[in-house]
């Protein structure tokens, strides 16, 4: 069955910092791969995904991710966080196709600090 | 701008009562999923519709709720009765499978329910 961990429940990094959210995941085959972000009282809105190809991914907002496929994983970095990238972050898998529905991971929540 | 669109975005209740939240998809997409959203379990997928037939509902409690799609542009999730352990954010999402698909989700910004 696949699954998607995100070992860190809580991250605290200064403004500026920078920032690696980590993902690891479980599937029988390479899976797409996503990472989304949910700002307080919001829905959640993508960032990036990654179906193929070049293994390192850019997304909107300065952030990237590399897929690792010898580590299972899919981590999140973005080079210098800014105060308003606090919120919750979700990497999520699904199955290589399209049209599935997403298995999420239980999210990593981000606080930047002056 | 295509959004998915929820209703109610808070809503409260007592025990007992019916809940229905309604959801109107992003024009054109033909894969509707509900979400629920708790602090304990994350992201739990309830049930999901491909071209307003249900696909999967294994996640959701069958006594008492209840997914339909009355046509292409209305999803409705319902709770009868509704249990304060049903306490939680409830999630649309559509997406668009196939050769023009990209797997991605674009989510409602969620109907808040509190059973007191």
């Amino acid at each position: 069955a696949q699954s998607v961990t995100q070992p860190d429940i809580h991250i605290t990094v200064s403004e500026g910092a920078s920032l690696e959210l980590r993902c690891n995941y479980s599937y029988g085959a390479t899976p797409y791969l996503f990472w989304y972000v949910q700002s307080p009282g919001q829905g959640l809105q993508l960032l990036l995904k990654y179906f193929s190809g070049d293994t390192l991914v850019q997304g909107i907002k300065g952030f990237e991710a590399e897929f690792k496929r010898s580590q299972s994983s899919f981590n999140l970095r973005k080079p210098s966080v800014h105060w308003s990238d606090a919120a919750e972050y979700f990497c999520a898998v699904g199955p290589p196709h399209s049209g599935y529905a997403l298995n999420f991971g239980k999210g990593t929540s981000l606080l930047v600090t002056p | 701008d295509a959004r998915v669109t929820q209703t109610p975005r808070d809503k409260v209740t007592e025990m007992g009562q019916e809940v229905t939240m309604r959801c109107q998809p992003i024009l054109g997409h033909n894969t509707v999923f509900w979400y629920r959203q708790t602090m304990m379990q994350g992201l739990e997928l309830l049930a999901y519709f491909r071209n307003r037939a249900p696909l999967d509902d294994s996640g959701m409690p069958k006594d008492r709720f209840s997914a339909e799609m009355p046509d292409a542009t209305l999803a409705t999730l319902k709770i009868q009765p509704s249990e304060p352990r049903d306490s939680a954010v409830y999630f649309c999402a559509s997406g668009l499978p196939g050769t023009s698909g990209t797997g991605e989700l674009f989510f409602g910004e969620g109907s808040r329910l509190t059973v007191l």
